[in-house]
């Protein structure tokens, strides 16, 4: 059974500053790891994701996230917030041997202040 | 239909009473999904859909939970007797049913028992 835990619920930074919102996962098989996206009265929407190959995966609007199977985490971070990046964000975990079932950790609030 | 359309968006309803909460997936996805997302609990895992058959129902809170889904196309997820522990927003998700695909969400059914 795969289980994911994201250390913060809540990351208040101010615009333009760095941010990294923590992701570990647990699983006794290979995974393919996600980040989704919950903007203020929106549904949940892919941010990145990683399948295999290069272990640093990067959005459009500038976020990344980095694999790393010895410490098992999937970090997500961006050098410069914006305001329009409050949102809460989710990091998912599925098998690839396990069909598609999916499991989202319970979620980091980013809040973004001038 | 363009995206995944669930309803109700909003549902209140009476403890004890039976609710029945929809969800139509985007044309041609075979797998389709479904979670709970309550305040500060993240998104909890319910069950999920490959074609008609649900190879995992491990996450239904309870024998009150069940869900079907017909012609490999709309679910319903039935919570009967309510209580009012079910007050949450329920989503839905689809996908192309590719281990590496993307969930897409719906807009949710906000479940409110009295």
């Amino acid at each position: 059974a795969q289980s994911v835990t994201q250390l913060d619920s809540q990351v208040p930074v101010f615009e333009e500053a760095p941010v990294e919102l923590r992701c570990n996962y647990s699983s006794s098989v290979s995974v393919y790891l996600f980040w989704y996206v919950q903007y203020p009265n929106q549904g949940l929407q892919l941010l990145l994701k990683y399948l295999s190959g290069s272990t640093l995966v990067e959005s459009i609007n500038g976020f990344e996230a980095e694999f790393n199977k010895s410490q098992t985490s999937f970090h997500l971070r961006k050098p410069s917030v914006h305001i329009s990046d409050t949102a809460e964000y989710f990091c998912a975990v599925r098998s690839l041997t396990g069909g598609f079932k999916t499991i989202f950790g319970a979620g980091t609030r980013l809040f973004v202040k001038a | 239909g363009a995206g995944v359309s669930q309803s109700p968006s909003n549902k209140v309803t009476e403890k004890g009473k039976d609710v029945e909460l929809r969800c139509d997936p985007i044309s041609g996805h075979t797998a389709l999904y479904w979670y709970r997302q309550s305040l500060g609990q993240g998104l909890e895992f319910l069950i999920y859909f490959q074609g008609n058959s649900a190879p995992d129902k491990s996450g239904l809170p309870s024998d009150r939970f069940s869900a079907e889904r017909t012609g490999g196309s709309v679910s319903t997820l039935t919570i009967q007797r309510t209580q009012q522990e079910d007050s949450a927003v329920y989503l839905c998700a689809s996908s192309r049913g590719q281990n590496t695909g993307e969930l897409f969400f719906g807009e949710g059914s906000r479940l409110t028992v009295l």
